[in-house]
């Protein structure tokens, strides 16, 4: 069965700097899909960012971007130059080929950016 | 913009009760979820719906039915409230996998349930 693990259950940056949230699952499948998902307090759910991975460019999305590391089963989340809007509970998510109904999540990291 | 709704944001009920959470989505989509969020879990997934009358159990489906009987309006139901149910709960919907996968899940804002 696929597992999503994430190390970090909270982080803090300051305002500005950049800060990597780290993301390793576990699959037999060659061919899937990973998600960063962001929720900000009291607020819904949305995607940061989704890589592809047959891809081998790592997707970005403004401030947003990732290490996909597919050998070593890595999905690190870069956000540079972090503003206040940022803090949030980010949760990492794999999507298999065999399994595109369902949606495996991470246990989640609380991201909080600092004045 | 999708929206996804849920009929309540928070909610207190007494063990035994049946409880019915309600989600409603305004762009088409095929396929809706309900999850289970609870600190150091993640998102857990109860039960899902390919389409209208359709349902499949998730990873923890047990004192929980659904049913989805008009395309836009998926219910989570607690047949018998107990104290361990008392969690987040968020809705979530996507267009069908026939149409490309890898698409993302809009969520709703959840309902945080508190059985006493």
């Amino acid at each position: 069965a696929q597992t999503v693990t994430q190390s970090q259950p909270e982080m803090s940056v300051q305002e500005a700097e950049t800060v990597t949230l780290s993301c390793t699952y576990d699959t037999s499948e060659n061919n899937y899909y990973l998600f960063w998902y962001k929720q900000p307090p009291s607020r819904q759910m949305i995607l940061v960012i989704r890589q592809e991975a047959y891809k081998q460019q790592n997707a970005t999305e403004n401030r947003f971007s990732v290490n996909f590391q597919k050998a070593a089963k890595s999905f690190s989340l870069k956000i540079s130059d972090s503003q206040l809007g940022d803090t949030a509970m980010y949760f990492c998510a794999f999507m298999g080929e065999t399994s595109y109904d369902k949606v495996i999540f991470g246990p989640g990291t609380s991201l909080s950016v600092i004045p | 913009d999708v929206k996804v709704t849920q009929s309540s944001r928070y909610l207190v009920k007494r063990t035994g009760e049946k409880v019915f959470l309600e989600c409603v989505q305004d762009m088409d989509h095929e396929n809706m979820f309900w999850y289970r969020q609870d600190p150091g879990l993640g998102l857990r997934l109860i039960y899902f719906s390919y389409d209208v009358k359709m349902k499949e159990k998730g990873d923890i489906p047990e004192g929980y039915s659904v049913s989805r009987e008009k395309k836009e309006r998926f219910s989570l139901i607690l047949e018998s409230a107990s104290t361990n149910q008392t969690s987040m709960y968020l809705c979530a919907s996507r267009r069908s996998l026939n149409r490309g996968p890898g698409n993302e899940q809009f969520f709703g804002p959840g309902t945080r349930l508190t059985v006493l």
